[in-house]
């Protein structure tokens, strides 16, 4: 199976500050032939289900806010959160879909400072 | 609006099958894949496996052995059994539309699965 590590495991970031969360894969999650990314990003706030946030690591879902940013490549990815609002307080997860079986990384926990 | 909902029992005795349903509503089960993950506070997020409308399955080599997912299209559910239940496996277990590409991007609210005697 391929590993997804994030780190780190939490951070605190003061409001309108930008927090950046990182994945890595034990292998390369991406198709030069097609030069996709196959990293999707989630967001779960307490006692809610996770939120597609990104997926082909930079590509916005239909209504997230552009503050949120995914980038990266081959075995690296960033989820970066311009301008830290209080809704943003939550536990944010990396998804490679590369092969199966689809593995999440542990999960970053992002507050307020 | 695309919405799942979880339903069966919240407690199964070890030893014992994991019985769940997931009922979609706001679209037709004849597209897209339809999954299966669960969180645990030990294990985090488990996708355990899909199935696409006409099926066809992919399970997590390591639940494989024990998982059965099926689908009813008539009623525009989809199913999840799991035999031979450990208290490793209580978690939260959610269903999940899941496109084509496989991302997540609908999701139920989950539903927490408790195995004890």
């Amino acid at each position: 199976d391929i590993v997804m590590t994030q780190s780190p495991d939490s951070l605190a970031v003061s409001l309108g500050e930008r927090a950046t969360i990182n994945c890595k894969s034990s292998q390369s999650v991406s198709y030069s032939s097609n030069n996709k990314n196959y990293v999707a990003w989630y967001q779960q706030r307490a006692g809610q289900p996770p939120k597609l946030l990104i997926y082909w690591a930079s590509t916005r879902e239909s209504g997230v806010p552009d503050r949120f940013r995914g980038s990266g490549s081959g075995t690296d990815f960033t989820l970066t959160i311009n301008s830290l609002q209080a809704e943003d307080v939550a536990v944010y997860y990396c998804q490679h879909y590369f092969v199966t079986p689809w593995t999440f990384g542990q999960g970053t926990k992002v507050e307020i400072k | 609006q695309v919405q799942l909902q979880e339903s069966g029992p919240g407690l199964v005795k070890p030893s014992e099958t994991l019985s769940l349903t997931c009922t979609v509503s706001g679209d037709s089960i004849t597209s897209y894949f339809w999954s299966w993950i669960r969180q645990s506070p030990g294990k985090g997020l488990e996708w355990i496996g899909y199935i696409y409308y006409r099926g066809s399955t992919n399970y997590n080599p390591s639940l494989e052995s024990r998982v059965t997912i099926s689908v009813d299209t008539s009623k525009n559910q989809f199913s999840l059994t799991l035999t031979s239940v450990t208290a490793a496996d209580s978690a939260i277990y959610y269903c999940a539309r899941e496109q084509q590409d496989n991302w997540f991007d609908y999701w139920g609210q989950g539903i927490l699965v408790t195995v004890s005697s």
